[in-house]
């Protein structure tokens, strides 16, 4: 079993539809960080947290620290967000564990 | 001005030559990371380094060097490649590996093919 969990492997939502993305891992962590891949390949990190809620614009990433999950939301969905999205956790050493990723695709 | 940066973008070759990747970083990050992205798209640590100074080396082939000549630059080199080493190679740095709240910033990515 992979140290850190996501579902949906796959998601297709409709334009304007709320999205969530869970992270579940099983190590202790000091951070947890949400990247995003879009289609080109390139790697941009979203959110890096390591207690309760962040915000950027449409982006909200959750963490619960006891239950070990974390959550990423979407709200308004638009095609431009399709990409495939990444749980990683920071492991001892300063290095990132993956989860296998979140492909969604949004449809207009 | 790129914060990091690989080169080359695109790699392809035959088997059984041996090539280099490189990857620098402007950012005056301590550590350096490179990682593998298989054909199922799953990112895996390769090698860590902090401050030249080699950390993590997970079970990688030893045909895998990493090169750190300086805290700026983690160079990976490739003996003898093999089909399977295909792939996709990020580079990535931090600052000091242990500071809790670090964030990681990606090169663009290495997409290496060999034939």
């Amino acid at each position: 079993k992979n140290e850190v969990e996501q579902s949906p492997q796959n998601l297709t939502a409709q334009e304007g539809e709320f999205i969530t993305i869970n992270c579940s891992y099983s190590v202790g962590i000091s951070a947890l960080h949400w990247l995003q891949q879009h289609p080109g390949g390139g790697i941009v990190s979203l959110f890096m947290l390591s207690s309760g809620k962040k915000k950027h614009g449409r982006l909200i990433a959750t963490i619960n620290i006891q239950e070990k999950h974390s959550s990423l939301h979407i709200t308004a969905s638009h095609p431009r967000d399709s990409a495939v999205y990444i749980c990683a956790v920071k492991g001892s050493q300063g290095n990132l564990i993956f989860g296998k990723g979140t492909k969604l695709s949004v449809k207009p | 001005d790129t914060a990091v940066s690989q080169t080359p973008k695109y790699l392809v070759t035959q088997m059984g030559n041996d090539k280099s990747i490189k990857c620098e970083q402007n950012l005056g990050h301590d550590t350096m990371y490179w990682y593998k992205q298989d054909s199922k798209k799953f990112l895996k640590i390769m090698f860590s380094y902090n401050n030249k100074e080699l950390i993590i080396n997970e079970t990688v082939p030893n045909r895998f060097s990493p090169k750190s000549p300086d805290k700026a630059h983690l160079n990976l080199h490739i003996n003898s490649l093999e089909l399977g080493d295909s792939a996709v190679y990020f580079c990535a740095s931090s600052r000091l590996a242990g500071v809790k709240n670090t964030e990681a910033f990606f090169g663009q990515g290495t997409r290496l093919t060999v034939v």
